[in-house]
Order: C-alpha cells, then sequence, then structure tokens
C-alpha cells in the first residue's frame, strides 16, 4: 500500500513568519509531488508542484524535494492569515500516471 | 465561467436510497475522476475515466457505479445508500502536458448526508 503521510496540525504560525509543512512518502519511486490548498468548506486547489530534488519557489511559496530521505516540503514566507487553510500533499507514483495519492492534510492557521 | 461543475451541492437522504451525482467539466480535458472525503478531511481516489473508458477503479463497494457519456461528464450513481457513505464527494478533471506536468481541477463538492 502506497502511502502519503503527513503532520495534521493544527500548525500554528505567527502572521509574517515562516510555515513549514512536511510530507512523506513509501515509494522511493514516486515521480511528481503536489502542494494542495483546501479552505474549509471549498474544493482542493494545486499552488506548487515539484518533480526534481532541491527547492522550486514560486512567490511566497517553497517546495523542497529530497527523494533519498523520501520528503516533500511547503515553505510559507511572510506567512499571511489568508494563508490559514488545510495543505494536502499528492504524489504520482509515476510520471504521467493518472492516480493522485494524497495524504491526510496538515491544517494551518496563521495567528496575526 | 465554472470549470468544473457538480450537481446537486448538498444532498439529504434516507438510508436505502438511491441518488446520482453529476459533474461537467467545460476545460476540453480528457480524463476525470471521483473522490471523496471524509470528515477527517482524507481524500481518496475512487474512479478515473480518460475519454469515457474507465482507467481507475479503487477499492470502492459496488454500490458505487459511475458513468461517462462523454468525455465532459462524468457521473456518479449511489444504490442503497449508507451512513458511512456521507462524506463530500468531489469531482475533479486532469490537465496533463509532456514535459509541463499536471494539474486537476477540483470541482465544488457534493456534501452528502445519509440519514
Amino acid at each position: 500500500q502506497k502511502e502519503v503521510e503527513q503532520n495534521s496540525g493544527p500548525l500554528s504560525v505567527p502572521e509574517g513568519a515562516i510555515a513549514s509543512l512536511n510530507c512523506t512518502y513509501s515509494d522511493r519511486g514516486s515521480q511528481s509531488f503536489f502542494w494542495y490548498r483546501q479552505y474549509s468548506g471549498k474544493s482542493p486547489e494545486l499552488i506548487m508542484f515539484i518533480y526534481s530534488n532541491g527547492d522550486k519557489e514560486d512567490g511566497r511559496f517553497t517546495a523542497q524535494l529530497n527523494k533519498a530521505s523520501q520528503y516533500v516540503s511547503l515553505l510559507i514566507r511572510d506567512s499571511q492569515p489568508s494563508d490559514s487553510a488545510t495543505y494536502l500533499c499528492a504524489v504520482n507514483w509515476g510520471f504521467g500516471n493518472e492516480k493522485l495519492t494524497f495524504g491526510t492534510g496538515t491544517r494551518l492557521t496563521i495567528i496575526p | 465561467d465554472t470549470a468544473v461543475s457538480q450537481t446537486p451541492k448538498y444532498l439529504v437522504t434516507q438510508m436505502g436510497n438511491d441518488k446520482s451525482i453529476k459533474c461537467e467539466q467545460n476545460l476540453g480535458h480528457d480524463t476525470m475522476y471521483w473522490y471523496k472525503q471524509d470528515s477527517k478531511k482524507f481524500l481518496k481516489i475512487m474512479f478515473s475515466y480518460n475519454n469515457k473508458e474507465l482507467i481507475i477503479n479503487e477499492t470502492v463497494p459496488n454500490r458505487f457505479s459511475p458513468k461517462s457519456p462523454d468525455k465532459a461528464h462524468l457521473n456518479l450513481h449511489i444504490n442503497s445508500l449508507e451512513l458511512g457513505d456521507s462524506a463530500v464527494y468531489f469531482c475533479a478533471s486532469r490537465l496533463w502536458r509532456e514535459g509541463l506536468g499536471e494539474t486537476q481541477y477540483f470541482g465544488p463538492g457534493t456534501r452528502l448526508l445519509v440519514l
């Protein structure tokens, strides 16, 4: 059973600080990795994807991938109250494969 | 201009009933999905269709039957509803671009409550 694990939280971070969200996955051969954000009562939306080891930056968001350690993380710089949401890590075991496996999500609260 | 739409948004019904949820995407994508999200926010894939053909069928009771009349529509019919079927059901469609990767676009969800 291929698994994706996240700390469910809640994770509380002061406004303006860096929020760090982590995700581990069980299959060493996994190819592509995604972070989705889900506001309460809403649907998930893609915010970042990463395929290669290292860092990928997009605005205030940085995704980090370490395939040797089988973890992927999301850093949110200068956290804003609007970043308060559940963040879902998702893994595609094959590149271009249709199936995404989601983690259980981490609930993030930014404290003003 | 809703990209992925679902109806109904809310569904409250009695145990044992049969109900359907409809999904439509106007993005021109070939692949569509049904996911179930339980009360703990765990999002689990149920089915996937590619251009009307079933390609993923997870361990889902056969009371759940998807139907894709064309690649823009994927409906979900549920027979003999049980209390444990209460959840939010999300439809999604997938854009895959060689070299650029993929994005899944989710519908607004259907909140099903079985009494």
